[in-house]
């Protein structure tokens, strides 16, 4: 099955400022999804990345303030733009299984913005 | 609408005995269930996937059941470890796309 490496794994942010989060797949993917994890709550999609065309988001999430950028079936960005505390979260990436229906995730990016 | 509950207390069992999490679904017939584990810090880690016409699914020493009637899935972990203890957390697809719909997560302490 696929690897991600995902960067930065942790990151602390002034509010009004924007992150990067990188993932790097070690296999060619049609699809990536980017989810967020709040304390307290379930993984939350966020959009899902195709190569070569608009990432789709989930209701409650708009481009300006996440947005994801897919130049190669390998590679992915996900930006978190004029944040604010309300964004801190662990943020990760993921892709189907090759093999099945299950999904591999990256290690994750816990974001505080303070 | 569509939901996933797992039993949002902690799970404290000893070293050696079976360790059962719950998982209950409501609003919709998922296609499948999936089971994750995660460890602090780190993202889910895929354990297994059943059907919704599979009774069991076994793997190694992890085992799943899907009772359609009842709405549940449970996950099974027999001669449990120390090294079993995390988060474990359940997830189905919401209809025909390959979204997840996920539970909270039920945490698993296995005291040595």
């Amino acid at each position: 099955s696929a690897v991600i490496s995902q960067k930065p794994s942790r990151d602390i942010c002034q509010r009004g400022t924007s992150l990067t989060i990188q993932c790097q797949v070690d296999s060619q993917v049609t699809m990536m999804f980017w989810y967020r994890q709040q304390p307290g709550q379930s993984l939350t999609l966020i959009a899902t990345a195709n190569q070569g065309s608009e990432a789709t988001y989930e209701s409650g999430f708009v481009i300006d303030k996440f947005p994801i950028s897919r130049p190669n079936l390998t590679f992915s960005t996900l930006t978190v733009s004029n944040m604010s505390p309300e964004d801190s979260s662990i943020y990760l990436c993921s892709v189907p299984l090759i093999e099945g229906y299950g999904y591999t995730f990256g290690s994750g990016t816990r974001l505080t913005v303070v | 609408s569509q939901k996933i509950e797992q039993n949002s207390e902690a799970l404290n069992i000893q070293e050696g005995k079976t360790a059962t999490l719950t998982c209950n679904y409501t609003n919709y017939s998922p296609a499948y269930l999936q089971w994750y584990r995660q460890d602090p810090g780190r993202g889910p880690v895929f354990l297994l996937l059943i059907r919704e016409n599979e009774k069991e699914k076994r793997k190694e020493r992890l085992k799943v059941t899907f009772d359609t009637t009842l709405k549940q899935s449970l996950f099974h972990i027999t001669a449990s470890q120390p090294a079993d203890s995390a988060t474990y957390l359940c997830a189905s697809n919401a209809g025909n796309n390959r979204k997840l719909i996920w539970g909270l997560g039920t945490s698993l302490a296995v005291n040595p």
